[in-house]
This record gives C-alpha cells, structure tokens and sequence, in this order.
C-alpha cells in the first residue's frame, strides 16, 4: 500500500506572494498523483492531475504541480494566491497495483491566505 | 447535472442505534467508494466497490457494512453506532478501470454518534 504524506499541516500566506503544498509519496511504480481542493462544508474537487508525459501539470485556478520520480514528490505551487483559494489542499496517489485502483491520500494541508 | 448525491446530509444518532446512507451516482460509473473523514487524519478508506453486486474492504472497514445492488447506488449501513463513528462521510465514484479516471466526491454526510 501506497502512503501519502503531507508535510504541513496548515499553510498561512499573505495576498498574492506565491505558494508551494508539499507532497511526498512512498513509491513511484505504477502510480498516478492528484490534487484535491476541499473548501468548507463541500466535498473534494480535481484541481490537477499527473498520469504520465510532462513531469509540470497545471490544473484550474492558476495551480501547477511538478512530479520528481526520484525524490517521489508532487508538490502544488501557485504564483500568487487569492483570498478565494483559502481551503483544504488533499494529495492522492492511486496505485495501478491494487484492486480497485484505491486512492490513498495525505492528511490534508490547510491554506490560509492573508489580506 | 447530479454527479454524486449523498442522503443525508446531516444525522445525530445515539449510541447502538443503526442508520443507513445512500450514495448514487449519475454518471454510470463502474467504482465507487466510502471514505471517512477526521480531522487530522485524511480520508480513509472503509469499502469499495468495483461493479454491481461486489464490495471489498478499505483500510477501516469494522463496524460498517455495505451493499451494491444497482450499479448508480452504493449503501453504507451503521449497525450499532459508536460515539467513534462520529465522522464526515464522503461517497466517491471513478469511471475506468485503468486508473486514470479522477475520483468524483458528494458532498458528504455528517454523522454525530451520541
């Protein structure tokens, strides 16, 4: 089984500076990486994902994420940050591996934008 | 457009009572799933189902049952609720069998045990 392991817990940042949600996973075999934005009392929406090809994936609301096989990354940046994009950050691995193609994902990382 | 509806959305149960949530999807979907949420702890997976009339274990799978007799339908049953089961629960449905269909989430049920 794959593990998901989110490094910071909660994200504050001030109004339009830029922002990386840090993401490592325990192995790259057969693997594809998600995104997932989770804004209060809603249920989780793709903001991105990497099956294969470029390792740089942009997603919707100006978020991009770089896959690193060898450092089993898939950290999710953004430029600049709006007020608007203050929610639960989820990353997800499905692992091709197991039944179901199951999703295991991190602990979640709060973003906090600042005005 | 519905995607995935979650009923319902709200219930306060008391500790040994059972309940039942209801999950269907519109978008003919071969998988769908039940996860938990915690604060803290992610979503965790408790049951899977790959096509009608099949389930299989996630990773926290005690003190839940589940039941898939249509495909756009997938039931998670509570039958006797403990104050631990006091959860946000998600139902999640994908479309390939390939793994690179995204997962697509209700909009959950929030779930207090007393």
């Amino acid at each position: 089984a794959q593990s998901v392991t989110q490094l910071d817990s909660q994200v504050p940042v001030f109004e339009e500076a830029p922002v990386e949600l840090r993401c490592n996973y325990s192995s790259s075999v057969s693997v594809y990486l998600f995104w997932y934005v989770q804004y209060p009392n809603q249920g989780l929406q793709l903001l991105l994902k990497y099956l294969s090809g470029s390792t740089l994936v942009k997603g919707i609301n100006g978020f991009e994420a770089e896959f690193n096989k060898s450092q089993t990354s898939f950290h999710l940046r953004k430029p600049s940050v709006h007020i608007s994009d203050t929610a639960e950050y989820f990353c997800a691995v499905s692992d091709l591996r197991d039944t179901g193609n199951q999703f295991y994902f991190g602990t979640g990382t709060s973003l906090t934008v600042i005005p | 457009n519905a995607g995935v509806t979650q009923t319902p959305k709200f219930r306060v149960l008391k500790t040994g009572q059972s309940m039942t949530l209801l999950c269907a999807q519109d978008m003919n979907h071969e998988y769908m799933y039940w996860y938990r949420q915690d604060p803290g702890m992610g979503l965790r997976l408790i049951h899977y189902s790959v096509g009608e009339g099949t389930t299989a274990k996630g990773e926290v799978p005690d003190g839940y049952n589940v039941s898939r007799l249509k495909k756009q339908n997938f039931l998670l049953g509570l039958e006797s609720a403990a104050p631990s089961q006091t959860s946000v629960y998600f139902c999640a449905s994908r479309t390939t069998s390939g793994g690179t269909g995204e997962l697509f989430f209700g909009e959950g049920s929030r779930l207090t045990v007393l």
